[in-house]
Formats: C-alpha cells, sequence, structure tokens
C-alpha cells in the first residue's frame, strides 16, 4: 500500500503562475488536510476536509483553494504563486470524525516561487 | 503567531542528559498530541494525551497534558542519538482539527 501519494515532490514557478498539488490516499481515511511547513518551522494548517464534500478553512488559507474530488483525492491550488508561498507542502489524513486520531503523512512537495 | 508555541526551539546535548520541552498555549484543547518529523519525512505520531493532568509514558520519554488542557510537555531521559529530530506537539482544537506547534529541534551528540 502506497498510504498518502503527494504530486509533484519538487517544483519550481515564477511568481504570478499557477499549479495545483496533489494528494491520494488509500487507506480509506475521512479526512485528509493540508499543511505547509517553512524552514525550521512547525506546521501551519492552510485547509482540511472532514469528509467527501466538506472543507474548512485552516490557521493560513489565504492564497489557496482546494477540492476534495471524492474520498481518496485532496488538491491545493495556488492561483497565483507568490514568494511568500516558498515551503514545504504535507498532505495528511486520518479517520476522521474523532480528536485523538492519527494523522498519517505524505513525504512533502518542495515549493518554490521565484 | 502560532497557537502554540514551544520551547525551547532548539535543544542541542551530549548523550546521555535529561531534556524538558515545553508546549503552551492560551486556548483549551480537546486532546493533544506529540509527533517526531525526520528530515526530508513527514511526522511521525508518538503519543495522544486526553484527560487533564494525564502522564503517559512511552520507554525513556514521559509526556504529560496540563491540568487546564492548555499545556504539554514532552520528557526525554538519558537522551541517545537516535532521540534526533524535530518534535512537534499538536492539538485538536475540536473535531478533525489539528493545529500544530512551532516545533523543538533535537540534536544529541555521542
Amino acid at each position: 500500500n502506497a498510504g498518502v501519494t503527494q504530486t509533484p515532490k519538487f517544483q519550481v514557478l515564477k511568481t504570478g503562475q499557477s499549479m495545483t498539488l496533489q494528494c491520494a490516499q488509500d487507506m480509506n481515511h475521512n479526512s485528509m488536510y493540508w499543511y505547509r511547513q517553512d524552514p525550521g518551522m512547525g506546521l501551519r494548517l492552510i485547509y482540511y476536509s472532514a469528509s467527501e464534500g466538506t472543507t474548512d478553512k485552516g490557521e493560513v488559507p489565504n492564497g489557496y483553494n482546494v477540492s476534495r474530488l471524492n474520498k481518496r483525492e485532496f488538491s491545493l491550488r495556488l492561483e497565483s504563486a507568490a514568494p511568500s508561498q516558498t515551503s514545504v507542502y504535507f498532505c495528511a489524513t486520518a479517520r476522521g470524525w474523532t480528536n485523538t486520531g492519527e494523522l498519517f503523512f505524505g513525504e512533502g512537495s518542495r515549493l518554490t516561487v521565484l | 503567531t502560532q497557537l502554540l508555541e514551544q520551547s525551547p526551539q532548539f535543544l542541542s546535548i551530549q548523550e546521555g542528559e535529561n531534556l524538558t520541552v515545553y508546549c503552551n498555549s492560551s486556548s483549551v484543547f480537546s486532546s493533544l498530541q506529540w509527533y517526531r518529523q525526520e528530515p526530508g519525512e513527514g511526522p511521525v505520531l508518538l503519543v495522544t494525551v486526553v484527560t487533564g493532568g494525564e502522564v503517559k509514558k512511552l520507554k525513556r520519554l514521559t509526556f504529560q497534558f496540563g491540568d487546564a488542557r492548555k499545556d504539554s510537555s514532552l520528557h526525554i531521559t538519558a537522551a541517545q542519538p537516535g532521540d534526533t529530530g524535530l518534535y512537534l506537539c499538536a492539538g485538536f482544537l475540536h473535531t478533525d482539527k489539528l493545529i500544530f506547534g512551532t516545533g523543538t529541534r533535537l540534536q544529541v551528540f555521542p
């Protein structure tokens, strides 16, 4: 089983360009998350989806949009990339509908905006 | 600013020393978790604490949840080089919404 798969793993964009980060899971989990991690820092929640068909804002949603395409897939879109969005982006999943569940993470997608 | 503040931000110690990492907030959390992250990988769960005042032990690691459920600590006894990594606390604000702390980077030298 692959677990949580993120694509692409690396991407370089110019300011103003758009792109979509893809996340797919084969764990049959209900909840999915997008976090960003800046160098030497903790993770900040961008958006999350508690179940198929629902999405909610996290701590830093500005400049991002998400789509919960189906139970397996949760995408993160940058419509007009800015240098401040240079970061490592992590997708995570959890069984969901609980406040004690374990999150399982992908390997991360490293994005550089020039 | 992040809702969960960790201290210290960096910790560099010799093998065999003890250490404590703190995770503090002004908000109440329904539960709190600790994760460890290795370079180039996603975080991995170490423990979940749910009840105020709860103490959990995982070999040489001891985790405590504050009585008011606003803070937590991680104590490592006799640290080893294999404990090196980024330690992250994380709290559920409500069902499904998990936010992370600012992180503590630990380096243990042989």
